[in-house]
């Protein structure tokens, strides 16, 4: 299969608290993950990704963790601030050229001041 | 970071006709991509584009999709003829390399089909 479950779908955090978004992918070809934030109107920019060499990866106050046995990864915002109010999708890369994004339904975090 | 431009950034037009949705992708990039989002939902993936070749599409990449890039002008999608559901934001995306790279996002074309 090509899916990517992602849940939640809503997260409402304090700011300053922690927030986690957590994906699967079905394919264990799979070797390619990245995370992409969009805000309203505008188009999704990568905010930190991850190969299937790793199984963590930090840059920025971002966390990435990365299962490969149970086709999980995840994203860690530590000490979230407004401006982290967005949708946050996460995608798996499919196909037989190894390239096709296939995005997980997206999270939609909002901080609280 | 890495620029995508896309042209226009809207486009109304009548169900039946022809569109165009143009993409000048990152200057050094060789893949190339083309995203359909409905209001609302997640990006899903419609074709890659690669050496003057299409690579791979999904089944939203109808029989009336296509795409080319002329001699280093712009990466094209073009719809004919359109239909309702056509109606959407499209995002171009290229990467350097295939596989396992970075791809960056335009700032979309919102269609609307009437």
């Amino acid at each position: 299969g090509e899916q990517v479950e992602q849940l939640p779908s809503i997260l409402r955090v304090q700011e300053g608290s922690s927030a986690s978004i957590n994906c699967t992918y079905e394919n264990s070809a799979s070797n390619y993950f990245p995370w992409y934030k969009q805000e309203p109107g505008e188009n999704p920019k990568l905010i930190i990704d991850i190969r299937s060499n790793m199984e963590r990866k930090q840059t920025q106050g971002l966390i990435v963790l990365l299962d490969k046995k149970a086709k999980r990864f995840s994203l860690h915002i530590t000490d979230t601030q407004p401006g982290d109010s967005a949708m946050y999708f996460c995608a798996a890369s499919y196909g037989s050229s190894g390239n096709k994004l296939i995005f997980g339904i997206g999270t939609l975090l909002s901080v609280k001041p | 970071g890495p620029k995508v431009l896309q042209i226009p950034s809207h486009q109304i037009i009548d169900m039946g006709q022809m569109v165009t949705l143009n993409c000048d992708p990152v200057s050094n990039h060789l893949y190339f991509y083309w995203y359909k989002q409905i209001l609302g939902q997640q990006m899903e993936f419609l074709v890659n584009f690669y050496n003057g070749k299409v690579m791979e599409k999904s089944k939203l990449f109808k029989d009336q999709f296509s795409v080319e890039r002329p001699d280093g002008s712009y990466f094209t999608l073009k719809i004919q003829p359109t239909a309702l559901e056509d109606s959407a934001v499209y995002f171009c995306a290229s990467s350097l390399k295939g596989q396992g790279w970075e791809q960056y996002f335009g700032p979309g074309t919102r269609l609307t089909v009437l």
